[in-house]
């Protein structure tokens, strides 16, 4: 069965300093991988996605990283704000558009 | 119009008792879901329906019911729930069924008594 897994359930960083919140996944049959943010209060917000045939994204301040060989997933968050507070899941949908599979979330806390 | 909203925020409600929970977006999103994420864990994905119709249940017990009456609206409705059913209610849409990124509401706070 398809399981992820985060590596640090907490991530403490200075304002200004690059954040990396890091995911192990085992289902290697999944076609994207995706990063969502959840504000206290909040819904989960889409982040960035990538697909399984790349190994790096670029969006606005973030980065995803996705290493098929060891079956890691990352995501970077430059100068980090204090909007940048929240939990960060990953997720995968297993190939053939199959549902989203959460993992079980890092939260991010940024001290001013 | 980026938003999905539910109502209501927040629902106490008895083990007899029958409630709906609703859900409405008007992004033109085919696909509308509903997730249950307990304190501190991440969503678990309940039902998915495409187009209006049902296309995923994910094995949840049928004291929940969902409804799907158009494209922009879902409800879930509730009867005879144990206290363990006590979570955050989510309802999230997409432009597609299953698609990555999809659109969450800010949730329904259910506690069973």
């Amino acid at each position: 069965g398809e399981s992820v897994g985060l590596h640090l359930p907490t991530l403490s960083v200075q304002e200004g300093d690059n954040s990396i919140i890091n995911c192990a996944y085992s289902n290697s049959a999944s076609d994207y991988f995706i990063w969502y943010k959840q504000e206290s209060g909040k819904g989960p917000q889409f982040i960035i996605d990538i697909r399984s045939n790349m190994d790096k994204r670029q969006g606005q301040r973030v980065t995803v990283l996705l290493n098929k060989t060891v079956k890691h997933l990352s995501l970077q968050i430059a100068a980090t704000q204090p909007g940048d507070s929240a939990v960060y899941f990953c997720a995968l949908r297993g190939a053939g558009r199959r549902a989203l599979t959460f993992g079980s979330g890092t939260r991010l806390q940024v001290q001013p | 119009d980026t938003e999905v909203t539910q109502t209501p925020k927040h629902l106490v409600m008895g083990m007899t008792n029958k409630k709906s929970l609703k859900c409405e977006q008007h992004m033109g999103h085919r696909a509308m879901y509903w997730y249950k994420q307990k304190a501190k864990k991440p969503p678990e994905l309940m039902f998915v329906y495409s187009y209006e119709k049902l296309s995923i249940n994910e094995s949840v017990p049928s004291r929940f019911s969902p409804e799907c009456p158009n494209s922009s609206l879902l409800n879930l409705h509730l009867h005879a729930l144990q206290p363990e059913d006590s979570a955050l209610y989510l309802c999230a849409s997409s432009q597609e069924g299953l698609s990555v990124e999809q659109y969450f509401g800010p949730g329904t706070r259910l506690t069973v008594t």
